[in-house]
C-alpha cells in the first residue's frame, strides 16, 4: 500500500559490522527485484538485482535474498563501511510491465566510523 | 561514456506558471522513465517511453503534465499549470531494453511556490 509520513525508517550501524535492510513489496506477481542505493543530491544507483526464480544472489559485498512467501527482500551489506550512508529503495517490476519499476518507501542506512 | 542527464538541476517557481524539465538519456538506450518522489515518499512511476512512442503513460497524474520525446533522443516534461503538490525531485531513468538496468539522472528538484 501507500506509505505515508516525511520520514523514513533509520537503520543505524557501525561501521565494520553487517547490515540488513528489508523491504516488503506489494504485488505477488512481481518476478524481478532491484535495490538501488541513493546518494543525497544523486539519482538511484543500481546495486543488485534477482529474480523470481531465484531466492538469493550474492554480489561483492552484497546479498539479496527473496521469500517469495511473504513477498519480503532483504539486502545484506557485509562490512559496512561510511561510503555505504545512503538511502536504500527496493523495487519491483513484472516481465509484461515493460520495465515500470514499483519502489518501496525507502531505508536511510547511516554508518558510524 | 556520459551518463544520464537532467537540466535544470533545480527549479523554483510560482503556482500556475509552466516549467519545463528536460532528459538526456544514454546513448543508444531506447527506453526512457519518468519518475518522480513527492514529499519524501517513495519514488513513482510517471511513464515510459520505447524511441518516440509513450509505451505506458499510467503514472501520469493528470491533464498538467505533457512528456515528449521527439526524434526518440532526449525527453521534456512539461508542467502547465504548476500545482503546490507538484513540487518534489524528477527522475529520468534510461536502458537498453525493457527488462534491463535502469540507469538514473541526479534529477531535477522541482519547488512551487
Amino acid at each position: 500500500g501507500e506509505s505515508v509520513g516525511l520520514h523514513l525508517p533509520t537503520l543505524s550501524v557501525q561501521e565494520g559490522d553487517n547490515s540488513i535492510i528489508n523491504c516488503a513489496y506489494s504485488n505477488s506477481a512481481s518476478d524481478y527485484f532491484i535495490w538501488y542505493k541513493q546518494e543525497s543530491g544523486k539519482g538511484p544507483q543500481f546495486i543488485i538485482d534477482i529474480r523470481s526464480n531465484m531466492d538469493k544472489r550474492q554480489g561483492q559485498r552484497v546479498t539479496v535474498l527473496l521469500n517469495k512467501t511473504v513477498k519480503h527482500l532483504s539486502l545484506q551489506i557485509a562490512a559496512t563501511q561510511p561510503g555505504d550512508s545512503a538511502v536504500y529503495f527496493c523495487a519491483e517490476t513484472r516481465v509484461n510491465q515493460g520495465g515500470k519499476l514499483i519502489f518501496g518507501q525507502g531505508t536511510e542506512l547511516s554508518v558510524k566510523p | 561514456e556520459a551518463g544520464v542527464t537532467q537540466f535544470p538541476s533545480h527549479s523554483v517557481i510560482e503556482k500556475g506558471q509552466t516549467v519545463t524539465l528536460r532528459c538526456d538519456p544514454i546513448s543508444g538506450h531506447d527506453n526512457l522513465y519518468w519518475y518522480r518522489r513527492v514529499m519524501g515518499k517513495e519514488i513513482k512511476f510517471l511513464l515510459h517511453f520505447v524511441k518516440e512512442s509513450k509505451q505506458d503513460e499510467s503514472g501520469m497524474p493528470n491533464n498538467r503534465f505533457l512528456a515528449e520525446r521527439t526524434g526518440g533522443t532526449y525527453s521534456t516534461l512539461k508542467v502547465q499549470p504548476a500545482e503546490l503538490e507538484d513540487s518534489g525531485v524528477y527522475f529520468c531513468a534510461s536502458s537498453q531494453g525493457r527488462h534491463r538496468e535502469q540507469y538514473f539522472g541526479p534529477g531535477t528538484r522541482l519547488t512551487v511556490t
